[in-house]
């Protein structure tokens, strides 16, 4: 089975903080993702990462950005953490048919 | 736009009360369809992927089944460790990739005693 790590499982952090988090898979997958989980809204993809460094954005891509530099290691950066962003962050990789796997999360407070 | 709509938003079942679980899509060209379970304050975890209308795919308790506009997933004789979010996806048809899912908001179940 894959695994997938993140390198967090709870953080706070205060306002216009830079966070860094880390995602680790140990399988040769080539695609990464970083999504976020909020109560009623379901998963919303941040990023995509189809290779080393390269990116796409995904549907919510405003207040963060995404570094690849080996293909096992995928982060996810806010340059500015604000209170909007407390959530359940999830990473996961998956082969290009589809099927992923996800790491535990992060949950994240921005205070 | 691709959209997944999952039904109903929460479910609440006794102990070996077998119900289903609904997923409806609009996507064209349909590339799999994916369930997951999902415990709370946990990541996603891969139950199956179906591919084509009539396919059926079975673990324990759950069954997973496909039309051209909809999956079920059947649980029959659930547990209490039943309990969990499901939720289902789509492969984007705006993208190359396979991989690139849009999630439906998931169906809380809670299986009691």
């Amino acid at each position: 089975d894959v695994k997938v790590t993140q390198s967090s499982r709870y953080l706070v952090k205060r306002t216009g903080e830079k966070v860094f988090l880390e995602c680790v898979q140990d399988m040769d997958h080539e695609n990464m993702f970083w999504y976020r989980q909020d109560p009623g809204l379901g998963l919303r993809l941040i990023y995509f990462s189809y290779d080393v460094k390269m990116k796409e954005k995904g549907d919510i891509p405003e207040g963060y950005s995404v570094s690849r530099e080996k293909k096992e290691r995928f982060s996810l950066i806010l340059e500015s953490a604000s209170t909007n962003q407390t959530s359940m962050y999830l990473c996961a990789s998956s082969l290009s048919s589809g099927q992923g796997s996800f790491g535990p999360g992060t949950r994240l407070t921005v205070t | 736009e691709d959209q997944v709509t999952q039904s109903p938003e929460a479910l609440r079942l006794q102990e070996g009360e077998s119900s289903s679980l609904n997923c409806s899509y609009t996507v064209s060209g349909l590339r799999g369809l994916f369930w997951y379970r999902q415990d709370p304050g946990k990541g996603p975890e891969f139950l199956f992927t179906l591919y084509s209308a009539g396919e059926e795919k079975e673990k324990e308790r759950l069954k997973a089944t496909l039309t051209k506009k909809e999956s079920f997933l059947h649980i029959t004789a659930p547990k209490p460790e039943d309990s969990a979010t499901y939720l289902c996806a789509v492969p984007r048809a705006d993208t190359g990739t396979a991989s690139k899912l849009t999630f439906g908001t998931g169906t809380r179940l809670q299986v009691t005693l």
